[in-house]
């Protein structure tokens, strides 16, 4: 199986700042590691991933970065705006059928 | 123009009784699955579908029962309903099983009194 550690489970940034949201995993056969931001009464909408072949991954903003020795993944959202105040999760996949392990989420709040 | 369909969007049952829910994709996806998210335990894995075949299974009570009648097609039968069943399922897609990007659908939230 996989456990997915997520931490801080409550971030507030000032408007404008960076954001960062780490991760840790157990399964050093964890492959996959996608992110998924969630708004209030919505569906988890995947924001960016990550694989195991990469340690880096820009976006809109977004940075993701791998650590596979120390099992450790990583979201960072640059000049954060109100509309990216919500829930992020992250999530790492294990194995062939493809099971997606999230941690428990960060609730972002944005402040002017 | 939604992609994934999930009927009902709400749905409100009693103790003991049995529903289905719902999950239809148009993404052309060979991939399926289910997750489940309530306040006590936050987006939890129950199964996984490939080419309509179970490929993985989480959920330790028999009492969920996926149902694939259609390749874009993945249903969840739940019986015996209990209140601790509450939360909002989550039907997903990808293209296929390795490592691709799943997509959620909007979630049936089913409340058991």
């Amino acid at each position: 199986g996989e456990q997915v550690e997520q931490l801080p489970s409550i971030l507030r940034v000032q408007e404008g700042s960076s954001a960062s949201i780490n991760c840790t995993y157990e399964n050093s056969a964890s492959n996959y590691f996608p992110w998924y931001k969630q708004e209030p009464g919505e569906n988890p909408k995947l924001i960016i991933d990550i694989r195991s072949n990469m340690e880096r991954k820009q976006t809109q903003g977004l940075i993701v970065l791998l650590d596979k020795k120390a099992k450790r993944f990583s979201l960072h959202i640059t000049d954060t705006q109100p509309g990216d105040s919500a829930m992020y999760f992250c999530a790492a996949i294990t194995g062939g059928a493809d099971r997606l392990t999230f941690g428990k989420g960060t609730q972002l709040i944005i402040q002017p | 123009d939604p992609k994934i369909i999930q009927k009902p969007k709400y749905l409100v049952a009693v103790t003991g009784s049995e529903k289905i829910l719902i999950c239809e994709q148009y993404l052309g996806h060979n991939a399926m699955y289910w997750y489940r998210q309530s306040a006590k335990k936050p987006l939890e894995f129950m199964f996984s579908y490939s080419y309509q075949k179970l490929m993985d299974n989480q959920t330790a009570s028999s009492r969920f029962q996926p149902q694939s009648s259609k390749k874009n097609h993945l249903d969840l039968q739940i019986t015996a309903l209990k209140p601790d069943d509450s939360a909002t399922y989550f039907c997903a897609s990808s293209q296929a099983l390795g490592g691709y990007e799943q997509y959620f659908g909007p979630g049936t939230r089913l409340t058991v009194l």
